[in-house]
């Protein structure tokens, strides 16, 4: 079956502008989850959605940056004012469910870079 | 505060010289820890997810064990295939917390 998909696959933007990153899961993974790689280091999860609902936006960067899932399918990361700092990969998954302990299946992320 | 550690951060074999990666961590009430293979231009693709110490699960070459500190990867006669950056990470809560990766690299 499909696996998950991220649009678009690169962006370069100015510093200041805004950006809309998509992720389209897996056909009905409740789960979804988004993570940042920097060249070299580790994912830094940013925000998990249950369906809808996101209870825990603490690993969001700054206020900058938004998340937001509609019909418990696609789901949009906006960086709004966008800095060089923000430049990095930018990684979805989505897995069955939130309880339990169920894998992630990643997308093959966004490369953002800001000039 | 949760924390996972994996060493070394780069490992270069020769074809067929079998070898460990480490994956310490800590973290309160481990629900389930997972090993990834991450392709340069790639996001991660699963491999493993072990649950309790003493579980072992094979695929392939690639051999995942674990106890309450640690996991290794074992990769007996590695390929050039499997060249890759392999990731650790834990779940706790809802979140999962990511190694910073080990690079592997296999000479024909």
């Amino acid at each position: 079956g499909a696996g998950v998909s991220q649009s678009p696959s690169n962006k370069v933007t100015e510093k200041g502008k805004d950006v809309e990153l998509r992720c389209d899961p897996i056909s009905g993974h409740t789960a979804l989850y988004w993570y940042r790689q920097s060249l070299g280091q580790g994912l830094e999860f940013l925000i998990y959605f249950q369906g809808n609902s996101a209870p825990d936006k603490s690993g969001l960067p700054s206020d900058r940056f938004s998340a937001e899932r509609t019909g418990g399918s696609v789901s949009t990361l906006t960086i709004q004012r966008t800095q060089q700092e923000d430049s990095a990969v930018y990684l979805c998954a989505s897995s069955l469910s939130i309880t339990g302990s169920y894998e992630q299946y990643f997308g093959p992320g966004t490369r953002l870079t800001v000039t | 505060e949760d924390q996972v550690t994996q060493s070394p951060e780069a490992l270069r074999l020769q074809e067929g010289e079998s070898s460990s990666l480490n994956c310490s961590y800590t973290v309160s009430g481990l629900r389930g820890l997972f090993w990834y293979r991450q392709d340069p231009g790639k996001g991660p693709e699963f491999l493993f997810t072990l649950y309790s110490a003493g579980e072992e699960k094979e695929k392939e070459r690639l051999k995942a064990t674990l106890t309450k500190k640690e996991s290794f990867l074992h990769i007996t006669a590695p390929k050039p295939e499997d060249s890759a950056t392999y990731l650790c990470a834990v779940q706790a809560g809802y979140d999962m917390r990511f190694g910073a990766g080990t690079r592997l690299t296999v000479k024909p």
